[in-house]
């Protein structure tokens, strides 16, 4: 198993470029979850799905756009990237909400908007 | 408010010697769920220990466990017999439940762990 994978891993874009970060996993995870990771601000939630098909926004939801057509992937979206969006994205998935369903993270895509 | 709260940005602490890294939380919903995870310096995040709030036993974890007391809404990771490995960042995350609005977790800002040898 490969877990959850991000792609890519590095990018530089410049700003108003546009990018899609992909997020897969193998597990059969209902649901998933992509954050942004600022130093001292902890995971901020950006957008999450609870299930294909579905997408609902998180904390700091503007800017970006996502999509869930299949179920085990998640894709991220910046249609016009600005350098405040310059992050670490972190994609996760759990099998649900409930009880004990630890979420596993993929392991990040580093951002940076000149 | 912030609903998860980690009030030790940095926290040091000898090699073998344990130590609490404290996390409070704030909810009005009975039904929650406390979780910790750990991210390296390589940057991974890695889930440690997890307590829900109908669970009469603290959580344990091997080397690691959760101090959970209810009436104070906190909920503290403490590390056992520390190792150099240990060093990372630690966060505190809570779910609540359907009616908090979804069981999405919310993240704390993460204490910092070193661990002096």
């Amino acid at each position: 198993n490969a877990g959850v994978t991000q792609t890519p891993k590095f990018r530089v874009l410049k700003t108003g470029q546009s990018m899609t970060l992909l997020c897969a996993q193998d597990m059969n995870h209902e649901y998933m979850y992509w954050y942004r990771q600022d130093p001292g601000m902890g995971l901020r939630l950006i957008h999450y799905s609870v299930g294909e098909g579905t997408t609902a926004k998180g904390e700091v939801p503007d800017g970006y756009n996502v999509s869930r057509l299949k179920k085990q992937n998640f894709l991220l979206g910046l249609e016009s990237a600005a350098p405040s969006q310059t992050s670490v994205y972190f994609c996760a998935s759990s099998r649900s909400g409930q009880g004990m369903n630890e979420q596993f993270f993929g392991p990040g895509t580093r951002l940076t908007v000149l | 408010a912030q609903k998860i709260t980690q009030t030790q940005p940095g926290m040091f602490v000898q090699e073998k010697e344990a130590v609490t890294l404290d996390c409070t939380y704030d909810t009005s919903d009975p039904s929650y769920g406390l979780f910790w995870y750990k991210q390296p310096s390589s940057g991974e995040m890695i889930f440690l220990i997890y307590q829900g709030s109908y669970d009469q036993q603290n959580a344990t974890e091997g080397r690691y466990s959760l101090n959970f007391q209810k009436a104070r809404k906190s909920a503290n990771l403490v590390i056992s017999a520390s190792q150099l490995g240990d060093s990372a960042m630690y966060f505190c995350a809570m779910r609540e439940g359907w009616s908090g609005g979804s069981y999405i977790p919310t993240f704390g800002r993460g204490t910092s762990l070193i661990v002096h040898p």
